[in-house]
């Protein structure tokens, strides 16, 4: 089925660790995005990338790095998690002036 | 500070009667707002949306309608049904004059109770 692809779906991580959370699209969309979910917070831009090889960051990017790998693949990396990443992590695709964003299924890390 | 503001994290509403969604917002350059849908363990996914230059915009069940002197939105489903409790989120952009990303609001979590 054509969308978002996220993986993995569940990472737990002990502090310290780092890991790369990969997000693919096949709707040949132009931009990508990683938001995080937190209870009571609602979604928060963490960094965009607009169009291939441009990165921009969001509300909410520090203790993250982006790699817009190509046109398909947006991947973030925690170099260093700490438990406040705690957090469930979407990517999401559009057009550029497109209303309409195709966010992934999510994946829940937990860091302790 | 939030730029686009749900004030109720949640609403109960009966099946078969209207459950009305409110959304604030402050930064005067957005000029398109969506609503999305979000069930537990998915993404979120998109419902109905509304440009600055129109107040209201109907999609079957779905309403939205945009009051900018208030710089308030309001999501209006009609009837409601049980399929309906999700979370929604409000999410606001500058589209036209700048394209920049969604900002969304902290959601409201609606229940239809049959």
């Amino acid at each position: 089925n054509a969308g978002v692809t996220q993986t993995p779906k569940f990472q737990v991580l002990k502090t310290g660790q780092s890991m790369t959370l990969q997000c693919a699209q096949d709707m040949n969309h132009n931009s990508m995005y990683w938001y995080r979910q937190d209870p009571g917070m609602g979604l928060r831009l963490i960094y965009y990338s607009a169009s291939e090889g441009t990165t921009d960051k969001g509300e909410v990017p520090n203790g993250y790095n982006v790699s817009r790998l190509n046109k398909r693949e947006f991947s973030l990396r925690l170099e260093s998690a700490a438990p406040s990443q705690t957090s469930v992590y979407f990517c999401a695709s559009s057009e550029p002036r497109s209303y309409g964003y195709t966010f992934g299924s999510g994946t829940r890390l937990t860091v302790v | 500070d939030q730029q686009v503001k749900q004030n109720s994290p949640s609403l109960s509403v009966q099946e078969g009667r209207i459950s009305i969604l409110n959304c604030d917002y402050t930064n005067s350059m957005f000029d398109y707002f969506l609503w999305y849908k979000k069930y537990p363990a998915e993404g979120p996914t998109f419902l109905i949306s509304i440009s600055s230059i129109k107040d209201k915009n109907e999609d079957g069940r779905f309403t939205v309608f945009l009051n900018k002197s208030a710089k308030h939105l309001s999501l209006h489903i009609v009837p409601s049904q049980p399929g309906d409790s999700a979370v929604y989120f409000c999410a606001a952009s500058a589209w036209y004059s700048g394209n920049t990303p969604l900002v969304f609001g902290k959601g409201t979590r609606l229940s239809v109770i049959a």
